[in-house]
């Protein structure tokens, strides 16, 4: 099993829905959760992160985690074709005095208008 | 624009070749990070490197090595090179290696095709 699962889609959504991204992950010591969004042709990005269990806001987009599932989400209200990209489910371990990111597969996104 | 520059943009290259990737960090960032994206594997850690020393290591090939010199700027070298090698090269820097990764920040890569 994977650390990090994610369905790599492809999502394909009208202007205005919800989306819901998920990653699935198995290593119980992951303490902070990173979603990166990646545009095509670009490196990824940092969206927002959330810490152990928990929601967090931040305009359109809501992260959440629910360790006892050890499962991720992210949700965006009003999506806007400006949202099409690949989502990456990114959360942190920590060992050996240094601190590393395990990427999911991304999720590829595409929001018609 | 991230602050994270890598050279070159696209690179194709045949089997059995060595290739040098260059990446120039953020402006006051110590750490720089290499990552290999392959459409079948995502993004995977390779190496980091934290004011000139290496800090972690992660799947990277004995065919892969990397440095980070004084200017802090750091070159991925690979070499043998494989069809299977051909892929996207991130570079990322982040201000602190010693402490949580917090926010990285990624170059837009070097597209290395192995002909």
């Amino acid at each position: 099993q994977k650390e990090v699962e994610q369905d790599p889609g492809p999502l394909s959504v009208p202007e205005g829905a919800i989306v819901s991204l998920n990653c699935t992950y198995s290593n119980s010591a992951f303490q902070y959760f990173m979603w990166y969004r990646q545009y095509s042709r670009k490196g990824p990005e940092l969206l927002m992160y959330t810490y152990s269990s928990g929601n967090k806001e931040d305009g359109r987009f809501t992260a959440q985690v629910d360790k006892s599932s050890k499962y991720i989400s992210l949700f965006i209200r009003d999506s806007q074709p400006s949202d099409s990209a690949t989502y990456l489910c990114a959360p942190e371990s920590s060992g050996a005095g240094s601190y590393q990111l395990t990427f999911g597969k991304g999720t590829k996104l595409s929001v018609i208008p | 624009d991230s602050g994270v520059t890598q050279t070159p943009k696209h690179l194709i290259t045949a089997t059995g070749q060595r290739v040098t990737l260059r990446c120039s960090p953020r402006s006051g960032d110590l750490s720089v990070y290499w990552y290999q994206q392959s459409l079948d594997q995502g993004l995977q850690f390779l190496i980091q490197y934290y004011n000139g020393e290496e800090r972690a290591k992660g799947n990277i090939l004995e065919r892969f090595s990397a440095q980070q010199f004084p200017d802090l700027h750091s070159e991925l070298n690979l070499s043998s090179l494989e069809l299977g090698d051909s892929a996207l090269y991130f570079c990322a820097s982040s201000v602190d290696g010693g402490g949580r990764t917090g926010e990285l920040f990624f170059g837009e890569g070097s597209r290395l095709t192995v002909l």
